[in-house]
């Protein structure tokens, strides 16, 4: 049912970079903005980037994210054990009457 | 401080019926557009449900279309999700959230509550 498509695993040792791409179409992402949740285990998901690439206060500033035309990426620099979770792009869809669509997740797992 | 608390999720038969209910908290909760997600055991995220601040504007995900109906009673703070003819697939953990009223998105999530269709 995702329409947006995500790698589904990335990794990375401790202070590394990490990024994420989220691939959509002209009716989600090259249309309407990008949005990131995370989701920690066993918890529910958290804003964490906004409008591409705004960060809510609270986030840290080494979650970043980016967008052109039809794909958007979050890159997580100085990657810390507390940023193993699962990550979901999403973006509003105008095709179809309108819908609200989330990428397919990706695990973020740090080695 | 921003708070959405469900309820009303537990096991159902197939082809039976659930009503689930969110409390908001926190916000005017008349002021914004809210939403319902489901995520089922081990998958991804799935919107379920969008409804505007005054009920005139409601959409529906094609794998629920005729079958659940959002609702909300704004004197009441409180989010709905009636779910009729369950199946096993919409087993998951259901997601009450909120639309951000500054760009387009979800900005806060409830805790959520599982929904179990099963015999």
């Amino acid at each position: 049912q995702s329409v947006l498509t995500q790698p589904p695993s990335a990794s990375g040792t401790p202070g590394q970079r990490v990024t994420i791409s989220c691939s959509g179409s002209s009716s989600n992402i090259g249309s309407n903005t990008v949005n990131w949740y995370q989701q920690l285990p066993g918890a529910a998901p958290k804003l964490l980037i906004y409008n591409n690439d705004q960060r809510p206060s609270g986030v840290p500033d080494r979650f970043s994210g980016s967008k052109s035309g039809t794909s958007a990426s979050l890159a997580i620099s100085g990657l810390q054990s507390e940023d193993e979770a699962d990550y979901y792009c999403a973006a509003w869809d105008d095709s179809l009457n309108g819908r609200f669509v989330f990428g397919t997740g990706t695990k973020v797992t740090v080695l | 401080e921003v708070q959405l608390v469900e309820s009303g999720g537990g096991l159902v038969q197939p082809g039976g019926s659930l009503r689930l209910s969110c409390a908001a908290s926190g916000f005017t909760f008349s002021s914004y557009s809210m939403n319902w997600v489901r995520q089922a055991p081990g998958k991804g995220l799935e919107w379920v449900s969008y409804i505007g601040i005054s009920s005139s504007t409601i959409y529906s995900a094609d794998s629920v279309k005729g079958r659940f109906t959002i609702s909300r009673d704004n004197a009441r703070n409180s989010l709905y999700l009636q779910m009729n003819s369950l199946r096993p697939e919409d087993t998951a953990v259901y997601y009450c959230t909120r639309a951000s009223e500054s760009y387009s998105g979800i900005d806060y999530w409830g805790q959520g509550t599982l929904v179990t269709v099963s015999s």
